[in-house]
């Protein structure tokens, strides 16, 4: 157990809808990262906040978007959603910006028909 | 971000040693060494970390090059329950934590 939760596990919407998840990190923890995993993508690095602001962008779609909360929870929103977008969605928390180990939670199963 | 260069498939026998490689020849000098695997569809999971010396924590060791252009994860006993994806990482040297994963190796333990 990582200390890092995500919720829901599982997801299954229809095109066009939006979905928001939830990540909460370990405690003590001020960086959040997020991550998605398809099968032909891989793992691709999303965005990451730390302490409230954002900190760093990878290849997130302009229909998603994220933010961390003052308790340093984080939602990740995906909106107008298409089959591509099923993957798993993993968020992941380290204490700050600098190099250290990431502990990932156990992920959202997002499935759009 | 220097790119690292993973085998595709590795095999072991339960309790022997693991030893996967990296090549990471287009590493800076700032950039640290990270590797992660990742157990069928469950979140990544940190092992290990370094940027010029050899490292050992609880579940393995980290053997990087004298000139770190490339490393060597070692799982010294290594037990069914290792079977995972291994990803080695080059972290950028940015002001960010970000994590780049390649394809990694496919490690499996056989009885």
């Amino acid at each position: 157990d990582s200390g890092v939760t995500q919720t829901p596990k599982h997801l299954i919407t229809a095109t066009g809808q939006r979905v928001t998840l939830r990540c909460s990190p370990r405690s003590g923890d001020l960086s959040v990262y997020w991550y998605q995993q398809s099968l032909d993508q891989g793992l691709q690095f999303l965005i990451q906040y730390y302490n409230g602001e954002e900190r760093a962008k990878g290849n997130i779609l302009e229909r998603f978007s994220a933010q961390q909360f003052p308790d340093l929870h984080s939602e990740l929103n995906l909106s107008s959603l298409e089959l591509g977008d099923s993957a798993l969605y993993f968020c992941a928390s380290s204490v700050g910006p600098e190099p250290r180990e990431q502990y990932f939670g156990p992920g959202t199963r997002l499935t759009v028909t | 971000d220097a790119k690292t260069t993973q085998p595709t498939s590795m095999d072991c026998a339960e309790g022997r040693a693991a030893n996967l490689p990296c090549n990471h020849s287009t590493i800076s000098g700032n950039e640290y060494v990270y590797w992660y695997r990742q157990i069928h569809s469950q979140g990544p999971q940190y092992i290990i970390h370094g940027l010029k010396n050899n490292e050992t924590n609880e579940m393995a060791s980290l053997i990087i090059t004298e000139d770190r252009k490339s490393s060597t994860l070692i799982l010294p006993h290594a037990t069914l329950r290792d079977t995972a994806v291994y990803y080695c990482i080059v972290r950028p040297p940015r002001y960010t934590d970000k994590l780049i994963f390649g394809t990694g190796t496919r490690l499996q333990v056989f009885p």
